[in-house]
Order: structure tokens, then sequence, then C-alpha cells
């Protein structure tokens, strides 16, 4: 069971705006800046939004992160087929003596 | 820009300990906050590990300690995660990544270890 919770599957089709949560709580999400990954199949993860609504260099601005308390999502608008892939969300959390914890991931499916 | 490249695919057998390799290009070892990552099959991302530079020591996620041990050789530019007792549930893919503790920009290929008598 994860730290954080994401819904296990999404989709949409072409061109269509999807988001996908990501709950936490005030150890993690509520305290500290939250991390998107995408991982296309039988790939490493790629780092696809950092402190809650930054994108790396390349990533489209289609893909944007919002964060409100204890919750966070990411958006993609204009969907496309290569977005087909597993979304992960990710925190920084302050109990014990701190660990990055993930969501179980989102399996985002294009129609 | 950073390249990670990591050791190739293991298989042990239960008991016993793996260690990977990961070899940093285009930046040293030093400049960096190194973290490991696994992922079984058909899981999820699960973080084992990693250099906190607020903390400036090297932190355990509270279910491998113990169990893991996660060291540099600057001399190579190499970092390494030794995880030891190995039982079927370690089979995964174990990836080193760089970044500021929840923010890892850069991953290695991954290297699957398969744990099987």
């Amino acid at each position: 069971q994860s730290v954080l919770t994401q819904p296990p599957s999404a989709s949409g089709t072409p061109g269509q705006r999807v988001t996908i949560s990501c709950s936490g709580s005030s150890s993690n999400i509520g305290s500290n800046t939250v991390n998107w990954y995408q991982q296309l199949p039988g790939t490493a993860p790629k780092l696809l939004i950092y402190s809650n609504n930054q994108r790396p260099s390349g990533v489209p601005d289609r893909f944007s992160g919002s964060k409100s308390g204890t919750s966070a999502s990411l958006a993609i608008s204009g969907l496309q087929s290569e977005d087909e892939a597993d979304y992960y969300c990710a925190a920084w959390d302050d109990s014990l003596n701190g660990d990055v914890v993930f969501g179980g991931g989102t399996k985002l499916t294009v129609l | 820009q950073v390249q990670l490249v990591q050791s190739g695919a293991e298989v042990k057998k239960p008991g016993a300990s793996v260690k990977v390799s990961c070899k940093v290009s285009g930046y040293t070892l030093t400049e960096l906050s190194m973290h490991w990552v696994r992922q079984a099959p058909g899981k999820g991302l699960e973080w084992m590990g990693g250099f906190d530079p607020e903390d400036g020591e090297t932190i355990y996620a509270q279910k491998f300690q113990g169990r893991v041990t996660m060291t540099e050789d600057t001399s190579t530019d190499t970092a390494y995660m030794e995880l030891s007792s190995l039982r079927s549930e370690d089979t995964a893919v174990y990836y080193c990544a760089t970044g500021q503790r929840a923010s890892m920009d850069v991953w290695g290929q991954g290297t699957t270890v398969t744990v099987s008598s």
C-alpha cells in the first residue's frame, strides 16, 4: 500500500484533457513539493513535473501540475497517443528519518 | 549532461547478496545526490534510499534498513547499492537516479535482479 494515493487507471481520447490526482498527508504533500514521473512501457521513469508545477526542459507545456493542501494533480491537455504510460507522483516525507514516497501509479490509456 | 550506466542483470539465490553499480559520466559523483529506486514486476516505484544534501548523509528507507548499503567510489565516479539476505520478493528492476530528494531528473537504464532457487 503506497503512502500517496492515486487512481489506478485513467483514460481519454486524443485531444481531450485528463487529470490524475495524488492524495497524501501533512507530513508529505502538505509540507513538501510534489513531483510527477512518466514511465513508458519498458523504460526508466522520466521526471515530468518538479516543485509542484515546474516542467524540466523538453517537457511539453501540455503537461501541468498543481498542489493544494495535501493533494496534487497532474493535468494533460491535448492528449496524444504517445502519452499512454504510467504516471507516478512523489514527495519527500518528513516522518521518521525522512523518506521519498511514491504514489501507486496511474495507468493512462489513450482510447 | 549527466548519464548513468548501470551494471548488467543478475540472478541470485535466496539468502545471497547482490551489488549493483551505477557509473556516472558528464559530471563527477561528488556533484550529485544519488538515489536508488526499485520496481517489482508489474508493480510501482519504491524508493530504497539516497543521499540527502540537507543532512549530508545517506538515508535508507526504513523497510530496507539493515539490509541495504549504498556506497560511492569517487575515484571512478561509480555508485553502488548492495542488498543482502535476498528473498524472492526482491526480484525487481533496480534503478539509480540523481536529484534532490523526491525530484530525480536523471535515471539509469535499470538492472534486473532475479532471486530464484
